[in-house]
């Protein structure tokens, strides 16, 4: 079964800590993705990457970075973590365009608590 | 930027009625109609989607319909089970940019036994 893997479903953080989360998929998948989710705000996008070591800043990159290494591997960095990114984390991944089609794959998600 | 409406935001049925989801768009040039399913505790899921080029697309209860001109889109579940109830989000994205979806913000449906 095919997947989208996020390292970990719950973590609580210290506020100016810097926070990684992992996010691997086993598709094959060039394109990837960081969103965030909170009520009545919907899917954010903070940052994609449709090539290795190649990212673009998404809707709301300010306080992230990421980091794409490898192909299967996409990793959110979160540089002094604030109470405000307090949020659920999606990761999703999704073929190159003009291929079986341009849907997401997405993982569970990591809720993450800065405190 | 594309910009991306959804309505309503809470959707509550009885079992067996349909259900029916509309979003509109902004960006001409979307080309790429997707809707996700979201159950408590998990991510979306791809439902059905919808390319510019077709009009209608079924899958068993599910259809989504597109009307280009007026930019808007829609899903329609029909018999509605419990099984159902779960948050529903669409998004539109074009062939560029990695096809990157601009999300609605999603419609919590409810279906009562």
């Amino acid at each position: 079964d095919v997947k989208v893997t996020q390292s970990s479903r719950y973590l609580v953080k210290r506020t100016g800590e810097k926070v990684f989360l992992e996010c691997v998929q086993d598709m094959d998948h060039e394109n990837m993705f960081w969103y965030r989710q909170d009520p009545g705000l919907g899917l954010r996008l903070i940052y994609f990457s449709y090539d290795v070591k190649m990212k673009e800043k998404g809707d709301i990159p300010e306080g992230y970075s990421v980091s794409r290494e490898k192909k299967e591997r996409f990793s959110l960095i979160l540089e002094s973590a604030s109470t405000n990114q307090t949020s659920m984390y999606l990761c999703a991944s999704s073929p190159r365009q003009g291929s079986i089609g341009l849907g997401y794959t997405f993982g569970s998600g990591t809720r993450l608590t800065v405190v | 930027g594309e910009n991306v409406e959804q309505h309503p935001s809470t959707l509550s049925v009885q079992e067996g009625d349909s259900a029916v989801i509309k979003c509109t768009y902004s960006d001409s040039a979307s080309n790429y109609f997707p809707w996700y399913k979201q159950e408590l505790g998990k991510g979306p899921q791809l439902i059905i989607d919808i390319r510019s080029n077709v009009g209608e697309k079924k899958d068993q209860r599910i259809a989504v319909t597109l009307n280009k001109t007026a930019k808007h889109f829609s899903l329609h579940i029909t018999e509605t089970q419990p099984e159902d109830s779960a948050v529903y989000f669409c998004a539109a994205s074009k062939s560029a940019n990695a096809g990157k979806s601009t999300f609605g913000d999603g419609t919590t449906l409810t279906v009562k036994p």
